[in-house]
């Protein structure tokens, strides 16, 4: 069975510094590659999507991320984090035709002033 | 704004006692899904319907049901709530199938069970 593993369950980190959460599914076919981001109080919205095409993929709010196929990881960046970026973080992985996710167990992000 | 709605936000019901959960939408989408998210957990799904056509994962447990009315409201029933049910109920929608589509998330119910 396909699985979604998120490496990190919480980071702190101070304003500016940078931040990268690591992400690795497994399932050797064709892949869609989401990350979703939940801000405190908030429901669940789309950050980034990666399909096909140039692996390093831009989102929202200058987060990017960079999908590795050899690797099979999906690992999001932001050069430097910003009080508001505390949130809690999932990747997420998209592989049949009703676009049903599997996601990762989140990392809670917590970002001091 | 268009959003998915989730009714009601904390939910509290006593062990063996049915309950159920709303979803609304008014995005006009056609899939509707739910997951359940235990504390620290992946959000797990449980159902997913495209338009009427219902679709259960092979590990939901017979407990819980689902219905879909219309195109705006979607409905989980948990028939016989055990304690290990208490999680966050998500509900999410998507414009069309397909494995490259956004999903639109409510807010999410928080279940207790007493």
């Amino acid at each position: 069975a396909q699985s979604v593993s998120q490496h990190n369950h919480h980071v702190i980190l101070s304003e500016a510094a940078s931040l990268e959460l690591g992400c690795n599914y497994s399932y050797g076919g064709t892949v869609n590659l989401f990350w979703y981001v939940q801000y405190p109080g908030q429901h669940l919205q789309l950050l980034l999507k990666y399909f096909s095409g140039d692996p390093l993929v831009k989102g929202i709010k200058g987060f990017e991320a960079e999908f590795i196929k050899s690797k099979f990881s999906f690992n999001l960046r932001k050069p430097s984090v910003q009080w508001s970026d505390t949130a809690e973080y999932f990747c997420a992985v998209s592989t049949d035709s009703w676009g049903k996710l599997q996601f990762g167990a989140g990392t809670q992000v917590v970002v001091t002033p | 704004d268009a959003m998915v709605i989730q009714n009601p936000r904390y939910q509290v019901t006593q062990f063996g006692k049915p309950v159920t959960l709303s979803c609304s939408q008014t995005l006009n989408h056609n899939v509707m899904y739910w997951y359940q998210q235990k504390s620290s957990q992946a959000p797990k799904l449980l159902f997913h319907y495209y338009d009427k056509d219902f679709n259960n994962e092979a590990d939901t447990p017979d407990n819980f049901q689902s219905r879909r009315p219309n195109t705006s409201f979607c409905f989980l029933d948990i028939r016989s709530p055990g304690l290990g049910d208490a999680a966050m109920y998500l509900c999410a929608t998507s414009p069309e199938r397909g494995a490259r589509k956004t999903q639109y998330f409510g807010p999410g119910t928080r279940l207790l069970v007493l």
